[in-house]
C-alpha cells in the first residue's frame, strides 16, 4: 500500500519560531512536494524536488525553505513563522510515469499564533 | 499562463439528482487535466484522469479542447459522494490546482 507519512497532524506555534513539518515516502518515488490547502485558494504549490539536494520555487515559496537529503524524506522549513502562515500542509509524491498519479500525506494543520 | 478554474465553491444537490461540477483551464499546449477528491477526515486522493477515459464511482469527465472545460459528471448523485472535489493541470512534472468545488448531497 502507498504511503506518505508527515510527521504531525497538529502544530501549534509562536510567531517567529522556526518550524519544521517532515514527510516521508515509502514508494521511492523521485517526485516530492509541498502544498498549502486554504479555503477558497486550493491547493497552492510552495516547493517541489525531483531529485535528492534537487529543489525548484513553487508559486508561493516566500518565508519557506526546504530539504531533502535522503530520497524518501522531504521537509518544509518555516524560518520565521508568521500568522499569515496558519494553514493546512500537504505533502505529496510521484513517480516520473505517464499517468502521473500523485499520493497525498495525511496534512499538517500548523496554528501560528 | 496555465490556470485551471472551478467557478462554484459550493454544489448542493438531493441525492439521485444529478451532478455536474465544472472545471475550466487555460493552458496552450495539449493538456493532461485531473479530478482529484478529498473526503471528510480523508487525504486526499486521485478520482481520474482525463488519458484513461475511465468511469470511476459513476464519475466521468471529458475533456473539451474548444471549450478548453473538464466538467465532472454524474447521473445519479449518491451521499457518499460529498466531498470536496479539485481540478487539476498536469505542468512540467506539477500540477496545477483549481481552487475547488465542495459538493453536498443531502438525503
Amino acid at each position: 500500500d502507498v504511503k506518505v507519512t508527515q510527521s504531525s497532524r497538529y502544530l501549534v506555534k509562536r510567531t517567529g519560531e522556526k518550524v519544521f513539518l517532515e514527510c516521508v515516502q515509502d514508494m521511492d518515488h523521485e517526485n516530492m512536494f509541498w502544498y498549502r490547502q486554504d479555503p477558497g485558494l486550493g491547493l497552492r504549490l510552495i516547493y517541489f524536488s525531483y531529485d535528492v539536494k534537487m529543489k525548484e520555487k513553487g508559486d508561493i515559496p516566500e518565508g519557506y525553505s526546504v530539504s531533502r537529503e535522503k530520497k524518501e524524506r522531504f521537509s518544509l522549513i518555516l524560518e520565521s513563522a508568521s500568522t499569515n502562515q496558519t494553514s493546512m500542509y500537504l505533502c505529496a509524491s510521484s513517480r516520473n510515469a505517464v499517468g502521473y498519479e500523485q499520493y497525498f500525506g495525511p496534512g499538517t494543520r500548523l496554528t501560528v499564533t | 499562463a496555465q490556470r485551471v478554474t472551478q467557478p462554484e465553491k459550493l454544489l448542493s444537490v438531493f441525492k439521485g439528482a444529478p451532478v455536474e461540477l465544472k472545471c475550466n483551464y487555460s493552458y496552450s499546449g495539449s493538456p493532461e487535466l485531473f479530478w482529484y477528491v478529498q473526503y471528510s477526515r480523508q487525504r486526499l486522493q486521485l478520482l481520474l484522469r482525463h488519458i484513461s477515459r475511465e468511469s470511476i464511482k459513476g464519475f466521468t469527465a471529458d475533456l473539451n479542447k474548444g471549450e478548453t472545460s473538464f466538467h465532472l459528471k454524474k447521473p445519479f448523485a449518491q451521499e457518499e459522494d460529498s466531498a470536496m472535489y479539485y481540478c487539476a493541470l498536469l505542468y512540467g512534472n506539477k500540477l496545477v490546482f483549481g481552487a475547488g468545488t465542495i459538493l453536498r448531497v443531502k438525503s
